[in-house]
């Protein structure tokens, strides 16, 4: 069955620390990937995605992603982080274009002043 | 130019009742899909619907049924509420069914007692 897999399901840094959340995924088929955050009581807002061309991906809020195809990964990443990174971060594969995307666990992103 | 919307915000019910969820996409966008989130977890694909019709379908039993409306809105319905119903539910809208990202409300809590 296909999955994805988040690694960590909470992590901390300083504020202005690297930002580093991991995701791989089940099938040697590229996938569409992507990150979505989700802030207390609300639904879940697109980072970025990949779907095909260039592997590094820049999203919003500084946040991007790299696409490994030898590693089935799609880490996410943010030089500095800032306190209103504070959220949960959901990474999704799905196969078809947008359709029946499939969601990971999720990390929850504390970030210490 | 308007979100997805999804009504009610929260919702109390009672073990073996029935529940109706709704859901408004976003401006322009043909199809909805519906996902469950337990708490902890990540979103869990429930349905997808276009042009009236349910296309895709998660291992949710019959219990968890649909409809979409002429004007793109569409609902969730379930029948005889377990306590494991108990989640965030929430609808994502995008267009044509699976030609762009998904883009999500801010879900319908729902407590089943």
């Amino acid at each position: 069955a296909q999955s994805v897999t988040q690694l960590g399901s909470h992590v901390s840094v300083s504020e202005g620390a690297l930002v580093l959340l991991r995701c791989n995924y089940s099938s040697s088929v590229p996938p569409y990937l992507f990150w979505y955050v989700q802030y207390p009581n609300q639904g879940l807002q697109l980072l970025l995605k990949y779907t095909t061309g260039a592997t590094l991906v820049k999203g919003i809020n500084g946040f991007e992603a790299e696409f490994k195809k030898s590693e089935t990964s799609f880490h996410l990443t943010k030089p500095s982080a800032h306190m209103s990174d504070a959220a949960e971060y959901f990474c999704a594969v799905s196969w078809g274009g947008y359709q029946k995307v499939t969601f990971g666990t999720g990390t929850k992103l504390q970030v210490i002043p | 130019d308007a979100g997805v919307t999804q009504s009610p915000t929260h919702l109390i019910k009672t073990r073996g009742q029935q529940v109706t969820l709704r859901c408004s996409p976003k401006s322009g966008h043909d199809t909805v899909s519906w996902y469950q989130q337990a708490l902890g977890q990540g979103p869990q694909f429930i349905f997808q619907y276009y042009e009236e019709e349910e296309r895709q379908r998660g291992n949710f039993p019959d219990r968890f049924s649909g409809h979409q409306f002429p004007n793109y809105s569409s609902e969730l319905n379930v029948n005889a509420l377990l306590l494991g119903d108990s989640a965030l539910y929430l609808c994502a809208s995008s267009l044509g069914q699976g030609r762009s990202p998904l883009h999500f409300g801010n879900g319908t809590r729902l407590t089943v007692t």
